[in-house]
């Protein structure tokens, strides 16, 4: 199993410009998140599923949108790239039930400019 | 609402002394709680989790946590420090809901020197 893949690792952007990460998990998880991690702030929840077709807003969703049209890919993206978007980005996924733990994946660096 | 705070945003020891960081949460309900550790450049990865089987964890590379409800805290403890523990420990809170996001603390970054 490869667990949580992210694709990207790293993108440069341009102020305006837009760009779709992509998380695929091959572990049939419920659940998928994406969080951005700042330095001094921890992570921070974006967007989360709780099941394919469904999206919901966490604590910073401004400026991203989310897509889940198949249970093993959440898709991330960025209409208009700001220079604040710059951060490392990690997917997440659990099976969504009893067991709560979380997988992360290896992360996307994005720099805005 | 739930919380966590670490305490120390940076924390240093000698190679074979005792590592110790600290993390208290705010929570109304009983927590599952977690520890995870980030190396360089990586993801995170899990440490322990505590789900209310046992106030005292174990978890891999020697770590071990214990949750003690009278003082809110869940602090992360390992007996010995090696240089490969050098790393970002992140202590995290879930709600007792099923699916719902993981509530992370701002993490501590632990120095190990020889």
């Amino acid at each position: 199993n490869a667990g949580v893949t992210q694709t990207p690792k790293f993108r440069v952007l341009k102020t305006g410009q837009s760009m779709t990460l992509l998380c695929a998990q091959d572990m049939n998880h419920e659940y998928m998140y994406w969080y951005r991690q700042d330095p001094g702030m921890g992570l921070r929840l974006i967007h989360y599923s709780v099941g394919e077709g469904t999206t919901a807003k966490g604590e910073v969703p401004d400026g991203y949108n989310v897509s889940r049209l198949k249970k093993q890919n959440f898709l991330l993206g960025l209409e208009s790239a700001a220079p604040s978007q710059t951060s490392v980005y990690f997917c997440a996924s659990s099976p969504g039930t009893s067991v709560k733990t979380q997988y992360f994946g290896p992360g996307t660096r994005l720099l805005v400019l | 609402a739930q919380s966590v705070t670490q305490l120390g945003s940076h924390v240093s020891v000698s190679e074979g002394a005792l590592v110790l960081l600290r993390c208290n949460y705010s929570s109304s309900v009983p927590p599952y709680l977690f520890w995870y550790v980030q190396y360089p450049n990586q993801g995170l990865q899990l440490l322990l989790k505590y789900t209310s089987a046992a106030t005292l964890v174990k978890g891999i590379n020697g770590f071990e946590a214990e949750f003690k409800k009278s003082e809110t805290s869940f602090h992360l403890t390992k007996p010995s420090a090696h240089m490969s523990d050098a790393a970002e420990y992140f202590c995290a809170v879930s709600p007792n809901q099923a699916g719902t996001a993981l509530i992370f603390g701002k993490g501590t970054t632990l120095s190990v020197s020889s």
